[in-house]
């Protein structure tokens, strides 16, 4: 099976830099995912990574360690419509490369 | 943009009922799933379809069975609705990939179910 963890809850003010940390262990890693939910929506999705290092796009940036089984999702530049929720999903290619899911982070930009 | 529209957003039942879930996608992908979100537990994957009529069991598919009659349209059914299976249900689709792969799974907006 597998075993992903996230914070439940985090806070941060408008304009700082928010990271939200993902730990997961898996028996056949094939890569790793990003989404973000506001609330009553559909998940839509940010980032994948596969290999270690660091994916940027715009003020959104993923880093991947394979051998210690991390990820985290780096918000720059945060603005009051960053508050969602962010879920890390693991593809298992023991798993018919299906993702498994942590419980998500609920992100909340203050003023 | 792909686009996978579920038939309901809000939907109440009564227990015991027969409750169809229909999700639709346009962008021809392979690959179709259904999930579950309940609060501290995230996205659980209920049953998945990786072509036409055909099926595969999730992690938690008890209670539940799936159709796919058309490469589009992936239907949830709940057999006789019970009040633990009160959850939102998210419908996703992606295309097939082979190795390693970037491809996404797409979701509907979720159909928030309440069976009383």
């Amino acid at each position: 099976g597998q075993n992903i963890d996230q914070p439940t809850e985090m806070t941060a003010t408008e304009g700082a830099i928010v990271q939200i940390n993902c730990t997961y262990q898996t028996s056949g890693f094939n890569g790793l995912f990003w989404y973000q939910q506001h609330a009553g929506e559909a998940p839509t999705f940010l980032s994948y990574n596969v290999l270690d290092g660091l994916e940027e796009k715009g003020r959104f940036s993923s880093f991947l360690s394979r051998s210690k089984g991390y990820s985290y999702l780096l918000l720059k530049e945060l603005q009051m419509k960053d508050s969602a929720s962010y879920l890390c999903a693991v593809r298992d290619n023991n798993a018919g490369n299906m993702l498994t899911f942590g419980g998500g982070t609920r992100l909340m930009v203050k003023p | 943009d792909v686009k996978v529209t579920q038939s309901s957003r809000y939907l109440v039942k009564r227990t015991g009922e027969k409750v169809f879930l229909e999700c639709v996608q346009d962008m021809d992908h392979e690959n179709m799933f259904w999930y579950r979100q309940d609060p501290g537990l995230g996205l659980r994957l209920i049953y998945f379809s990786y072509d036409v009529k055909m099926k595969e069991k999730g992690d938690i598919p008890e209670g539940y069975s799936v159709s796919r009659e058309k490469k589009e349209r992936f239907s949830l059914i709940l057999e006789s609705a019970s009040t633990n299976q009160t959850s939102m249900y998210l419908c996703a689709s992606s295309l097939t990939q082979v190795g390693p792969s970037n491809q996404p799974q797409h979701f509907g907006d979720g159909t928030r179910l309440s069976i009383l």
